[in-house]
């Protein structure tokens, strides 16, 4: 199964953009890269996703790599209610057996 | 408003006993999941179910039961059989159709089991 590798906690001002990166080398060409994320003692939340193009929604951007193998979610303006765990993660065919790591724990600060 | 349900909250349970955990989606996804997380960790997939009347073991199956007798419904059994049952457990529905399957996710049951 597909895995991928992110920092374990990432910092950030409160205001400024962030780069929460994400490194999946054994991506195969029909797996969507996912990222989601989750606030305490909540069930995890769609942020956005994408195949081979960048992608922009109203909660983030992400960046793939052409060989996309890597991948990065941008956070334009981190705001304190964007501190949570993020996790990456590739999903194929009904994502079943999709693996959720341990994701990136993000800190704002004010 | 479309989603997922998930009830109670918070459960206690006696160790030795087993317990049921609800889950019910009204987003008309044909998939349905049910995940396992442990402080500080991530989620680890219990079962799945594509259809009615069909499941499959994920990860971590061992000591877990599940139906699918209705498309909206997916109960979780924690049974007796499972060692460490202490956890937070998610519930999550997708669709099938031809990606990018996105997962839509139930707020938890915490259970503590004592």
């Amino acid at each position: 199964d597909a895995k991928t590798t992110q920092p374990n906690s990432m910092e950030s001002n409160e205001e400024e953009p962030v780069h929460l990166p994400c490194n999946h080398s054994t991506i195969s060409g029909t797996d969507y890269i996912h990222w989601y994320r989750q606030l305490p003692s909540q069930g995890p939340e769609y942020v956005i996703h994408g195949l081979t193009s960048n992608v922009n929604n109203r909660m983030a951007s992400l960046a793939i790599a052409e060989d996309r193998k890597s991948s990065t979610l941008i956070l334009h303006r981190a705001t304190l209610r964007d501190a949570a765990v993020y996790y990456c993660i590739l999903m194929y065919t009904g994502g079943f057996k999709t693996i959720f790591g341990a994701g990136t724990r993000l800190f704002v600060k004010a | 408003d479309g989603g997922i349900t998930q009830s109670p909250k918070y459960l206690f349970r006696k160790e030795g006993q087993n317990v049921t955990l609800s889950c019910e989606q009204n987003l008309n996804h044909d998939a349905m999941y049910w995940y396992r997380q442990d402080p500080g960790q991530g989620l680890r997939l219990i079962y799945y179910s594509q259809i009615v009347n069909d499941f499959q073991k994920g990860d971590i199956a061992e000591g877990y039961s599940v139906s699918r007798e209705k498309k909206e419904s997916f109960p979780l059994t924690v049974t007796s059989a499972q060692k460490n049952p202490t956890a937070f457990y998610l519930c999550a529905s997708s669709n099938l159709a031809g990606g990018p399957y996105e997962q839509y996710f139930g707020p938890g049951t915490r259970l503590t089991v004592t």
